[in-house]
């Protein structure tokens, strides 16, 4: 079964850069989830999307932003790059509405700011 | 407050022998959803088991079963003969419903080492 998809898998920026990560919902899926996982940490939830409008906002600095298109794939961009932000970045989706409802996870983009 | 509690930083248990990781919740919805997930060195996050609020039976996938004590709020993950493989860290998880929006709270995570 297609499962989500991440990319890139890794990237490694500089301070000050900006970063641009994707993500796959598995298809059908209309919701899709960012979190941050730093060392150490569990997942932090940064923001979500529910039909292509953000429905729910975590911990997600200002110098963050992202959205969902049409084809309900989702990016993060990341501006003014610090070395806090090297973390593992996790896309999640989900399909909303349902009773059983379950959240699936990307296999990750692993971030390094140098 | 803590919405999920994991209190066990780490476990070790000899290959072969069955553990417990414990969770433990907190919410006053009714509708909840409970999940466990693994995340092995590698990084990713593998869902393992899912436990609704009004499953009257407790979820099981393989060697994976989910203890549910609704009274006592609490969701503990068994894990069956264990495995090398197991080694990883395992997070508990919960969904509710946040102004007709699903919300996922994660635990601290439990580091389990498989001892050969």
């Amino acid at each position: 079964a297609a499962g989500v998809i991440q990319s890139p898998r890794h990237l490694i920026k500089e301070k000050r850069e900006t970063a641009t990560l994707k993500c796959y919902p598995i298809p059908r899926h209309d919701t899709v989830y960012w979190y941050q996982q730093g060392p150490g940490q569990d997942p932090q939830f940064l923001i979500s999307f529910y039909e292509k409008m953000q429905s729910d906002k975590g911990s997600i600095p200002d110098r963050f932003s992202a959205q969902q298109f049409s084809d309900y794939h989702s990016e993060l961009n990341m501006s003014s790059l610090e070395l806090g932000d090297s973390a593992l970045y996790f896309c999640a989706s989900s399909l909303e509405g349902q009773r059983n409802e379950k959240l699936f996870f990307g296999s990750g983009t692993q971030l390094s700011v140098l | 407050a803590q919405k999920i509690t994991q209190t066990q930083p780490g476990m070790f248990v000899q290959e072969k022998e069955a553990v417990t990781l414990d969770c433990t919740y907190d919410t006053s919805d009714q509708s909840y959803g409970l999940f466990w997930y693994k995340q092995p060195s590698s990084g990713e996050m593998i869902f393992l088991i899912y436990q609704g609020s009004y499953d009257e039976q407790n979820a099981t996938e393989g060697r994976y079963s989910l203890n549910f004590q609704k009274a006592r709020k609490s969701a503990n993950l068994v894990i069956s003969a264990s495995q090398l493989g197991d080694s990883a860290m395992y997070f508990c998880a919960m969904r509710e419903v946040l102004y007709n929006f699903n919300k996922f709270y994660f635990g601290s995570g439990t580091k389990l080492n498989v001892k050969p």
